[in-house]
């Protein structure tokens, strides 16, 4: 069954320093999506990505984040400079469109970015 | 605003009893309903879903969940529990007209116990 994969699965970085997290969405799924969960809190949306632009953004999504198709296959997060609290567990998922509406979103295993 | 609770935050069985985990939403509008789990070690994975029609919907592994649209609710049940049922649940919801964004509960903690 094709799943959705997330590389890395742990990412340790220092405040301030810029950090990339790359997914690679299920391959004929159009619809992507980037979530995350601090520790101890509910899964959040950040962004929903479709047709090479985003569709729909959270008020988390601020201008230090940025998404990215760079090519056919893969899918990037970018946190330009990053701080204590974007520690989290990010997700990303992707969803194929069915007549009349989306289907399921299907999620990948996560990346724990901790920022020291 | 649109927001999901999961009221129970950890539950303990033991093998063979029943479960329902409650899931309640505040939207009077149409909605798409899910449940996730999330097993130890393991990503989210769809237990199932409901869109529209039959308001019982059956899921993988035993589980099912009841959509009751006047209680605004969409519990999870499963007559009995197995011990490898150990694992997240979540509940999420994509509120129409607010795009397709997942808006989840806070999870709910299950442990089986032998």
């Amino acid at each position: 069954e094709p799943e959705v994969t997330q590389t890395p699965s742990h990412q340790v970085t220092q405040m301030g320093q810029e950090v990339i997290l790359r997914c690679v969405p299920i391959s004929n799924h159009l619809y992507f999506y980037w979530y995350r969960q601090i520790l101890g809190q509910k899964v959040e949306f950040l962004v929903s990505f479709y047709n090479n632009e985003i569709s729909e953004k959270s008020e988390i999504f601020d201008d230090q984040f940025s998404v990215e198709r760079p090519d056919g296959s893969n899918f990037t997060l970018k946190i330009r400079s990053t701080k204590l609290e974007d520690s989290a567990m990010y997700f990303c998922a992707s969803s194929a469109e069915l007549a009349g509406g989306l289907d399921t979103q299907y999620f990948g295993p996560g990346t724990r970015l901790t920022v020291l | 605003a649109q927001s999901v609770s999961q009221h129970n935050h950890h539950v303990i069985l033991s093998e063979a009893a029943s479960l329902e985990l409650g899931c309640n939403y505040s939207y009077g509008g149409t909605v798409n309903l899910f449940w996730y789990v999330q097993y130890p070690g393991q990503h989210l994975q769809l237990l199932l879903k409901y869109f529209s029609g039959d308001p019982l919907v059956k899921g993988i592994k035993g589980f099912e969940a009841e959509f009751i649209k006047s209680k605004f609710s969409f519990n999870l049940r499963k007559p009995s529990v197995q011990w490898s049922d150990t694992a997240e649940y979540f509940c999420a919801v994509i509120f129409t007209g607010g795009g397709n964004k997942l808006t989840f509960g806070t999870g709910t903690q299950l442990k089986v116990e032998l």
